[in-house]
């Protein structure tokens, strides 16, 4: 276990919906990264986290959106779901700064359904 | 465009003997390459990171290697066991925040 919590496990909404995903990060770490995984696919990256800001994002839509909060937790919103946002929802926490750490740990995920 | 590549095809092989999983990548000049298991419905756990100037690293039973002029990276699991059996990942990564993952390849072990 990597001490990555990502809360809820499941989740089923319908289109159109908003989601938020929670993650809290593993001790010591200040940098929190989402990723999005399709069936059969690798983690696509959605955005990263650093000190509370976003540190980049990958190639996804502004409805997708998080947040950092002090103790290094994060969010992940998704507005206006759509059927092709179905998928494992992974966020990676790792060390960033002076003493930077490329390994991430992953949470478990959470699968959501759009229907 | 860039482009990183696992065997799709699952890797079937029997236990005791050498498991060897290939990354290909195009239009990439990365500054590491990490390797990650994955089993089913759960998170990628990761087992080795190798930077740019490393030809080789070792890890209990696992092996990667970096050919950055080839662009491909080599894991290798020696004296493979059932355990073993899950979805290989790897990714890359430029330095900065951004982490590219290839879609893996599904390894099975028979026992």
């Amino acid at each position: 276990e990597t001490g990555v919590t990502q809360s809820p496990t499941h989740l089923i909404k319908t289109r159109g919906q908003q989601v938020t995903l929670r993650c809290s990060s593993q001790s010591g770490h200040n940098t929190v990264s989402w990723y999005q995984q399709a069936l059969g696919q690798g983690p696509q990256f959605i955005f990263q986290y650093y000190r509370e800001e976003e540190n980049g994002r990958g190639n996804f839509p502004p409805r997708f959106s998080g947040l950092q909060f002090p103790n290094y937790s994060s969010e992940l919103n998704v507005n206006a779901l759509e059927l092709d946002d179905s998928a494992l929802y992974l966020c990676a926490s790792s060390l960033s700064g002076t003493l930077i750490s490329y390994e991430q740990y992953f949470g478990p995920g959470t699968r959501l359904t759009v229907t | 465009s860039q482009k990183i590549e696992q065997n799709s095809e699952a890797l079937n092989i029997q236990e005791g003997k050498t498991a060897t999983l290939t990354c290909n990548y195009t239009n990439y000049s990365p500054a590491y390459l990490q390797w990650y298991r994955q089993d089913p419905g759960r998170g990628p756990v990761f087992l080795l990171l190798i930077r740019e100037n490393e030809k080789e690293k070792r890890k209990e039973r696992l092996k990667v290697t970096f050919d950055t002029t080839l662009k491909q990276s080599l894991f290798h699991i020696t004296a493979s066991q059932p355990a073993d059996s899950a979805t290989y990942l790897c990714a890359l990564g430029t330095g900065g925040f951004k982490t590219i993952f290839g879609a893996g390849t599904r390894l099975f072990v028979k026992a």
